[in-house]
């Protein structure tokens, strides 16, 4: 499973509120991504990450944030999160050291947010 | 920029018969393509993806994949089904940017039935 975890599994929040979403790799690998799943969108990319400290906008990065202060941990934020950001959100990491298209990425287990 | 389409949003299917996910893509450039499976609450896993070479890809539990260039398609086939297929499948892109982003497509729901 790549050593991917993510916390917390599932939470409910309040308009309003801010809320971060952890990701953890146990293996040092360089390239990171989060992406939010819902019905009839499939997959979209929020943020990816190529290393500490750096951090690039995916297709639907509006509202949210990104932090990576140390390689293992990739972290998501919701300044102020809205009923619009309900969703799954995956971490995923690529094994290889330059992100070639060729590389697979690993999923973690998802994190349900749901947002009143 | 890429685009992946997955016209069939559910497929119902009975166990032992073969079926075929449908993925068409678009673009300009060379494409890395790759299908993943999500089980109930669960993440996606890699079942196969074409980089180059043969255009018929084998992957994981029996599936396989065809690339066809004219046709701009990536289907996804399976002989002979099994419940535990059951799942949703999706199909992918490799953006020609760095940073091997994926485009997906929205996912097709297979349901096999007894």
């Amino acid at each position: 499973d790549a050593g991917i975890t993510q916390s917390p599994r599932h939470k409910v929040t309040e308009t309003g509120t801010p809320v971060t979403l952890r990701c953890h790799q146990t293996e040092n690998h360089r390239y990171m991504y989060w992406y939010r799943q819902d019905p009839g969108h499939g997959l979209r990319l929020i943020h990816y990450s190529y290393g500490v400290k750096d951090t690039d906008k995916g297709e639907v990065s509006d509202g949210y944030s990104v932090s990576r202060s140390k390689t293992e941990d990739f972290l998501l934020t919701l300044e102020s999160a809205t009923s619009s950001q309900t969703s799954v959100y995956f971490c995923a990491i690529s094994l290889g050291l330059a992100a070639s298209h060729t590389d697979t990425q690993y999923f973690g287990p998802g994190t349900r947010l749901t947002v009143l | 920029a890429q685009s992946v389409t997955q016209l069939d949003s559910q497929v119902p299917v009975f166990e032992e018969a073969p079926v075929e996910l449908r993925c068409n893509y678009s673009s300009s450039v060379s494409v890395y393509l790759f299908w993943y499976v999500q089980y109930p609450n669960q993440g996606l896993q890699l079942l196969l993806k074409y980089l180059s070479g043969s255009t018929l890809v084998k992957g994981i539990n029996g599936f396989e994949a065809e690339f066809n260039k004219s046709q701009t398609s990536f289907h996804l086939r399976k002989p002979s089904v099994h419940i535990s297929d059951t799942a949703e499948y999706f199909c992918a892109v490799s953006s020609t940017g760095g940073g091997n982003k994926l485009t997906f497509g929205t996912g097709t729901q297979l349901k096999v039935e007894l």
